[in-house]
């Protein structure tokens, strides 16, 4: 079935350094995929998506790019900053277009100390 | 905008009892809303999909008798563990699907509900 593999955590990094958490996904067709945020006791926030493949997203300096020949959507940063400190969570959507279940990797906790 | 909320967002229970878990659409309404579970350092599991005015969908391996879900409005889920035990400890999340199509059918997620079973 589908799944998505993301790199264990945590990642602990100092301000201004550059972010890079891993993304493999295994899907039948053409899923669309995402990177969810979670704050500290807050929700899930979607961060960024691509629905096709070579699509960019882009948020609040974070980007990944969707390779479809290997399967993966790494997330980076260039800068990290202590506000960016959360967990991180790949997913996909099984179809591309209109919504569906999403299917989550267990989550990257990522630590910027000053 | 776009904000769902939990409650309550922590829970102890005895063994054998039922606990409900509320999650609502504050400033939205969703026709559709999920539930999911997360066990500690992994995934969110999706539990089942809960449309309003009609029986939840749920996901396999879920016990339908066991998760109770009730979407009676459009803001409002709710998730009850029946005769809960040890086994059922989790986190739980649910999401929402705003009925305006202008939010292209993002989920938004509530902040979950941590259910510890004694």
């Amino acid at each position: 079935g589908d799944s998505v593999t993301q790199m264990e955590g945590p990642v602990t990094l100092s301000e201004e350094a550059f972010l890079t958490i891993n993304c493999t996904y295994t899907a039948t067709g053409y899923p669309s995929l995402f990177w969810y945020v979670q704050y500290p006791g807050e929700g899930l926030q979607l961060l960024l998506k691509a629905t096709k493949a070579d699509d960019k997203g882009s948020n609040k300096g974070f980007e990944a790019t969707y390779r479809k020949e290997t399967t993966s959507f790494h997330l980076e940063k260039g800068s990290v900053q202590v506000s960016d400190s959360a967990v991180y969570f790949c997913a996909l959507t099984p179809f591309s277009g209109g919504y569906n279940k999403l299917i989550f990797g267990a989550g990257t906790r990522l630590a910027v100390h000053p | 905008g776009a904000v769902v909320s939990q409650h309550p967002s922590w829970v102890i229970c005895k063994s054998g009892t039922s606990v409900k878990i509320e999650c609502r659409s504050l400033d939205f309404q969703a026709t559709t809303m999920f539930w999911y579970r997360q066990f500690p350092k992994q995934s969110l599991m999706l539990m089942a999909t809960s449309n309003e005015g009609s029986k939840a969908t749920y996901e396999q391996g879920v016990e339908k008798d066991k998760f109770l879900i009730n979407h009676a409005s459009l803001t409002l889920s709710t998730l009850t563990v029946t005769s809960a035990h040890p086994e059922d400890s989790s986190f739980y999340i649910c999401s929402a699907i705003p009925t305006s199509p202008e939010i292209d059918n993002e989920q938004f997620f509530g902040p979950g509900t941590r259910l510890t079973v004694l």
